[in-house]
């Protein structure tokens, strides 16, 4: 079990450019989530999985964030025409779904640091 | 809905010192709580989580944490810490009914150990 990875782990892009950041959760976690944390601040969510199905995608702070997870397994992230307010770490989680027990922990992975030019 | 409101934003204390670090929460559902470690660059472990049942719960690192629901509070604690501490602190909320919903996370709180 290697955990969850993120790649990259660092991004630096100027603002205008698309980003695209990429989560592979571990192996049998059907769950996957993403949330943003900005400098002086707790994590905040944005959306997640069940499989390849988006179960909450309200919280995309705009129609500039969009997330997919076509196989069930890995998922992208795609910040489109960055700006300077998106410069943050962004992180991936992922767990089992509650149905298995009352609550399965979620497992982070070490962060996608966006700086925005 | 939920929030969580962490009292302190940094917290110094000195090496083989107690520590507690205070979390409130708001919910109108009843709710999990969660401390979670954040070292630099690195993402966040979970320290330990209160279901149901005891409200002292024993997590990693020597860390407890113990559930008031009448004050709404989840406040982390260590009777003796050490410079490995050093690290962000987050607490965390998901309401109860919900599964594994996503978490809500207060804005941390930096403990700094002083040698």
């Amino acid at each position: 079990d290697t955990g969850v990875s993120q790649d990259p782990r660092h991004k630096i892009t100027k603002r205008g450019q698309n980003v695209t950041f990429r989560c592979d959760p571990i192996s049998e976690h059907n769950r996957l989530y993403w949330y943003r944390q900005t400098l002086g601040q707790g994590p905040e969510f944005l959306t997640y999985f069940q499989n390849e199905a988006q179960l909450e995608k309200s919280r995309l702070l705009s129609d500039r964030f969009s997330a997919e997870r076509p196989k069930g397994s890995f998922s992208t992230l795609e910040i489109q025409r960055t700006e300077q307010g998106d410069s943050a770490m962004y992180l991936c989680a992922s767990s089992l779904d509650a149905h298995l027990a009352r609550y399965n922990e979620q497992f982070f992975g070490p962060g996608t640091r966006l700086t925005v030019l | 809905a939920q929030s969580v409101t962490q009292l302190d934003s940094q917290v110094p204390v000195f090496e083989e010192a107690p520590v507690e670090l205070r979390c409130n929460y708001s919910s109108s559902v009843s709710v999990y709580l969660f401390w979670y470690v954040q070292y630099p660059n690195q993402g966040l472990q979970l320290l330990l989580k209160y279901l149901s049942g005891s409200t002292l719960v024993k997590g990693i690192n020597g860390f407890e944490a113990e559930f008031n629901k009448s004050q709404t509070s989840f406040h982390l604690r260590k009777p003796s810490v050490h410079i490995s501490d050093t690290a962000e602190y987050f607490c965390a909320v998901s309401g109860v009914n919900s599964g594994n919903t996503p978490l809500v996370f207060g804005k941390g709180t930096r403990l700094s150990v002083i040698a």
